[in-house]
């Protein structure tokens, strides 16, 4: 069985210029994350979906930042326009319905804005 | 301190040594989970302990959990080079489905 993956690795992007990653979660699996590690920090929370459903987005540092699942497959997190400060590794996780499941993390992406 | 932080935040062992890593959280939780993440790869899930049991195994690995300090431990027996990685600990409040990590415990093992 396929795990969680995430798409690309690896972004080098200018300052303001716009990136999405993609991440698509185990088959089946109807909870998806995102989470991100900056600089060397703890990783943190940014949203979590239910299907394609937002159902946490508390994390999300600002309006630069749209997650998006449609059909409730896989998602994209889109930053626009990226800033400096947006530098890190942003893992996608996945797993199954109910709060006590293990969630699977995918590679991450790792994104460089220069 | 912050949810999720584990001590020492960084540990150099040889070879055949065992490594302790220590873990403490703030809230009540249903589960408490322990990843790996080697340079520049994605996070590796290594055991579960949920939060009516005291310790778990799995191969060389024993996990720890005391609720009553809000604390887990995780020890690597008889290390090994390749076991070089970063190790987190992570956690969700009781009824949220959101982890929350420490800053990790970089682990180097000396062949």
């Amino acid at each position: 069985e396929a795990g969680v993956t995430q798409f690309p690795s690896h972004s080098v992007i200018e300052k303001g210029q716009t990136v999405t990653l993609r991440c698509d979660p185990i088959s089946g699996h109807d909870n998806l994350y995102w989470y991100r590690r900056v600089m060397g920090k703890e990783i943190k929370f940014l949203l979590h979906f239910v299907k394609e459903s937002k159902q946490d987005e508390s994390g999300m540092p600002n309006n630069r930042f749209l997650a998006e699942r449609t059909g409730g497959t896989y998602s994209t997190l889109k930053v626009q326009p990226a800033e400096l400060e947006d530098s890190g590794v942003y893992f996608c996780a996945s797993s199954q319905a109910g709060s006590k499941n293990i969630q699977y993390f995918g590679a991450g992406t790792r994104l460089s804005v220069l | 301190s912050q949810q999720g932080e584990e001590d020492p935040q960084a540990l150099s062992i040889q070879e055949g040594e065992n490594a302790t890593m220590n873990c403490s959280y703030k809230t009540s939780i249903n589960n408490l989970q322990w990843y790996r993440q080697n340079s520049g790869r994605g996070l590796v899930h290594l055991i579960l302990i949920r939060s009516n049991e005291r310790e778990k195994h799995s191969g060389r690995l024993r996990v720890t959990l005391d609720t009553s300090k809000k604390s887990s431990s995780l020890l690597i027996t008889a290390s090994r080079a390749a076991d070089t990685a970063s190790y987190f600990c992570a956690t969700a409040s009781t009824g949220t489905y959101k982890y929350i990590f420490g800053t990790g415990t970089r682990l180097k093992v000396l062949a």
